[in-house]
């Protein structure tokens, strides 16, 4: 089955400075990639969707200047987190949607937990 | 805007029993409805969809869900519960997006406890 990538799994980083996850999708091309962000015991939250070559469109209450997205190519979307406050602190996961099958197909990462000190 | 409820926040049951998960949704139009369960240190896996046809879906590890439109809801089921099954299960309810993919609204999840 389609599998997707997301490095690193953890990361722990200081205060205001700035990580980036990366999110691969290994044997297939994903028209659109998605980020969530889930809290502890709670759902997930879409962050935003991004297209290959596009710009991210972020959901209400996400701010894109904090939350970077890249989808630098087919298999790759980039989300960097600016600026790393206490309050980011959550499990980051992405999802892709193959290219060559209908749109109902979304097989997502196992996530990264990041932590802000 | 759509959403989804997931009434149960954590289900115990026994090893062999039945399982009935709860969700109900929220949407306009004709909803296209996913099941997803997520295991620790693993990505959310599909357990099942509904976007139309037969309102009784089948999906991967024995589960089903029946969708009911007059209920708005898609509860999802297995007949017997192995010890394995634990995990978190989330509801989603889906829009298609016209440049691909489909944006997905999830529920709160249900922690699904099996004891032994």
């Amino acid at each position: 089955g389609a599998v997707v990538s997301q490095h690193p799994s953890r990361v722990i980083c200081k205060s205001g400075t700035s990580v980036k996850i990366e999110c691969r999708s290994l044997d297939f091309q994903a028209t659109t990639m998605f980020w969530y962000r889930q809290f502890p015991k709670q759902s997930l939250m879409l962050m935003a969707t991004s297209n290959e070559g596009s710009k991210a469109t972020y959901e209400q209450g996400v701010e894109k200047d904090k939350f970077l997205i890249n989808h630098a190519s087919l298999t790759l979307s980039t989300l960097t987190v600016t600026s790393a406050h206490p309050e980011d602190s959550s499990f980051y996961i992405c999802s892709a949607t193959p290219r060559t099958t209908s749109t109902d197909t979304q097989y997502f990462g196992p996530g990264t937990r990041l932590t802000v000190l | 805007a759509q959403s989804v409820t997931q009434p149960d926040i954590h289900i115990t049951v026994s090893e062999g029993a039945s399982l009935e998960l709860r969700c109900n949704y929220s949407y306009g139009a004709t909803p296209y409805l996913f099941w997803y369960v997520q295991s620790p240190g693993q990505g959310l896996q599909l357990l099942l969809k509904y976007f139309s046809g037969d309102t009784l879906v089948q999906g991967i590890k024995g589960f089903e869900a029946e969708f009911k439109r007059s209920q708005s809801s898609f509860n999802l089921r297995k007949p017997s519960v192995h010890w394995s099954d634990a995990a978190e299960y989330f509801c989603a309810v889906g829009v298609i997006l016209t440049g691909g993919g489909n944006k997905l609204t999830f529920g709160t999840g249900t922690q699904l406890k099996v004891e032994l």
